[in-house]
């Protein structure tokens, strides 16, 4: 099972939005809406922002959103902080039963 | 509250197996898989595998099947994994992780992973 692709890093200033997207195949997250997200900052364990292609566990802000079309996940970023500046990763489940394939993730980079 | 807390790093040889241990608290350890994840340097993540703690049944990615072996202590309600023959390519920070929410409708094995142990460096080198 390959790991999902997604772009090595995007930049943003304080308060501009920002898009992230993943991209698959119809083997996982064009089959499936199980596309999570995390947040993992340096040194630390990822962190889950996304389940279900667009939803938020609790606690986590609203600034944070997500959406699919296809074989494309993707995660939005709105009112960019300096707290933002992370690595972000995507997942899916996959048709092979494996219930985790990670993207290859995305360093956000806040100006 | 819902901890996971990992042994300490480990160094190995070429060749040589590691056992890495993940002791939970704050859940009811056999009503959650767990599972094990590991991040090379500069890389996503990688599932690795999983257990469910009620009957002891184990899953694994390709990748690792025949190298792997995740078991399970109900009385200390601690995970322990163990890969073997390894090699440069398994130098990796090894994280256990569980679904304590079950967030969304995945169900099963595939829920969002919600909480992560604070991971164990693994090298190998000779």
């Amino acid at each position: 099972q390959s790991a999902l692709t997604q772009a090595a890093s995007v930049t943003g200033s304080p308060g501009q939005s920002i898009i992230i997207s993943c991209n698959g195949t119809n083997n996982d997250v064009g089959a499936y809406n199980f596309v999570s997200w995390y947040q993992q900052h340096p040194g630390r364990a990822p962190r889950l922002i996304i389940y279900d292609v667009n939803s938020r566990p609790s606690g986590v802000s609203s600034r944070f959103s997500g959406s699919k079309s296809g074989n494309t996940a993707s995660l939005a970023i709105s009112g960019l902080q300096a707290e933002d500046e992370a690595e972000y990763y995507c997942s899916s489940f996959a048709r092979s039963g494996t219930p985790s394939v990670f993207g290859t993730g995305t360093q956000v980079t806040v100006l | 509250q819902v901890q996971l807390v990992q042994s300490g790093a480990e160094v190995k040889r070429p060749g040589a197996s590691v056992t890495i241990s993940c002791v939970t608290s704050g859940f009811t350890f056999t009503n959650h898989y767990l599972h094990w994840v590991r991040q090379a340097h500069g890389q996503g993540p990688e599932w690795v595998g999983r257990i469910h703690p009620s009957g002891g049944h184990t899953y694994y990615a390709g990748t690792f099947r025949g190298r792997v072996t995740v078991t399970r202590d109900t009385s200390t309600s601690t995970v322990h994994m163990e890969l073997r023959s390894l090699t440069s390519e398994d130098t990796a920070i090894y994280y256990c992780a569980t679904q304590i929410n079950r967030w969304g409708s995945c169900g099963g094995d595939c829920y969002p992973l919600d909480h992560w142990g604070q991971g164990t460096p693994v090298t190998v080198s000779s």
